[in-house]
């Protein structure tokens, strides 16, 4: 099956730093990445959508500049988490979306990232 | 917009026993996939069934069946014979195959626990 892998899969940082979480498919071709965000017992909150070439498109309520997301590849996407604050503290899943596929379950998600923030 | 309804927030199942998990939908798409997806405590999202809008059967996965009902917007999980590994969240997820460019959006989840 399809793999995606997510780095690093832990992370505890200090207040006002960055952080970046890369999320790779590793044997598929992905135009298309998601980034979800998860607290404790709840669901995953969609935050945006990662177009490999051009810009992200992030849902309502999600800072851009906060979240700065690149889609440099049709293989890797990162989030970049700027001047994290405890309450960014959470989980943090990608999904890639097979290129070409918008059918069945051509969808596949990484393992996450939890990111603790001091 | 489309919306996904989980009202079960926790289950519990004898071991051996049979679920359901409720799901239902809102959309105003023609063409839609549903998914459930199992979430244990280590976090990643295993995949677990999948039903097109346009299916007439019901979708079987080995323990795991869906029960569609279209016109009552429902997409129920069913699992068959519960197992101690069967402890987990549970999620159902809609995407729209048009208009939503490929996106999941998630219920609010289930937490099922299987007892022994």
């Amino acid at each position: 099956g399809a793999v995606v892998s997510q780095h690093p899969s832990r992370v505890i940082c200090k207040s006002g730093t960055s952080v970046k979480i890369e999320c790779r498919s590793l044997d598929f071709q992905a135009t298309t990445m998601f980034w979800y965000r998860q607290f404790p017992k709840q669901s995953l909150m969609l935050m945006a959508t990662s177009n490999e070439g051009s810009k992200a498109t992030y849902e309502q309520g999600v800072e851009k500049d906060k979240f700065l997301i690149n889609h440099a590849s049709l293989t890797l996407s990162t989030l970049t988490v700027t001047s994290a604050h405890p309450e960014d503290s959470s989980f943090y899943i990608c999904s890639a979306l097979r290129t070409g596929s918008l059918y069945y379950n051509e969808q596949f998600f990484g393992p996450g990232t939890r990111l603790t923030v001091l | 917009a489309q919306k996904i309804t989980q009202t079960q927030p926790g289950m519990f199942v004898q071991e051996k026993e049979a679920v359901t998990l409720d799901c239902t939908y809102d959309t105003s798409d023609q063409s839609y996939g549903l998914f459930w997806y199992k979430q244990p405590s280590s976090g990643e999202m295993i995949f677990l069934i999948y039903q097109g809008s346009y299916d007439e059967q019901n979708a079987t996965e080995g323990r795991y069946s869906l029960n569609f009902q279209k016109a009552r917007k429902s997409a129920n999980l069913v699992i068959s014979a519960s197992q101690l590994g069967d402890s987990a969240m549970y999620f159902c997820a809609m995407r729209g195959i048009y208009n939503q460019g490929g996106k999941l959006i998630f219920g609010q989840g289930t937490e099922l626990s299987v007892k022994p």
